[in-house]
């Protein structure tokens, strides 16, 4: 079956430091990867957007990387600050012209002054 | 200001009841999503719609409904058939284009009492 995964355990970084966070696939052909920022009782914020064709992606203090034959995605984070800290989840949008995105679970991302 | 709308922001249903949720935009966007988000999980897409007097189930439509009358309005309905239905309910839209962003609302929190 498909499957999105996202590290459950919070990730606990300094601040200044980059912080990595993890996006794997199973059994998804996607054409997209998406980012998105989600803070607590809200809704998720879009962040940054990879193609299938392309190996990285930035953004002010944000990367993304796209490995279609890993079937993983990594989004960093450089001179994270405390402001930083929220959930992250990844979303997959599928071959074929599809636009609605499927989530993962979300990785919570804790950044210490 | 443009953007998506979801009211009440906090919601009490009684065993038994049907409610609704409410989702407005003034993005012009053709297509609209309703996704749930239980803790420590993903969002999973309940109910989405392409076009006006359209919709399509998701991956978790059993004991919801909804109905697409205009292009700004998607509302949900939590029938009494949802036994579980306590969760975090967030509406989304985007424009119907292959890998494009997908806009939330502020999300309504449901709890059964």
């Amino acid at each position: 079956s498909q499957k999105i995964e996202q590290n459950s355990e919070a990730l606990n970084i300094q601040e200044g430091k980059t912080a990595t966070l993890t996006c794997n696939y199973t059994n998804y052909s996607p054409a997209y990867l998406q980012w998105y920022r989600q803070d607590p009782g809200r809704g998720p914020v879009f962040l940054l957007l990879i193609r299938e064709n392309e190996k990285e992606k930035r953004k002010e203090r944000l990367k993304v990387t796209f490995d279609t034959t890993l079937k993983q995605s990594l989004f960093h984070i450089t001179a994270s600050q405390p402001a930083d800290s929220a959930t992250y989840l990844c979303a997959l949008i599928a071959s074929g012209g599809s636009y609605i995105p499927t989530f993962g679970r979300g990785t919570s991302l804790i950044v210490h002054p | 200001d443009g953007g998506i709308t979801q009211s009440p922001k906090y919601l009490f249903r009684k065993e038994g009841q049907n409610v609704t949720l409410s989702c407005e935009q003034n993005l012009n966007h053709d297509a609209m999503y309703w996704y749930r988000q239980d803790p420590g999980q993903g969002l999973r897409l309940i109910y989405y719609s392409q076009i006006v007097n359209d919709f399509q189930k998701g991956d978790i439509a059993e004991g919801y409904s909804v109905s697409r009358e205009k292009k700004e309005s998607f509302p949900l309905t939590v029938t009494s058939a949802q036994k579980n239905p306590t969760a975090f309910y967030l509406c989304a839209s985007s424009i119907k284009a292959a890998g494009t962003e997908a806009f939330f609302g502020q999300g309504t929190r449901l709890t059964v009492v």
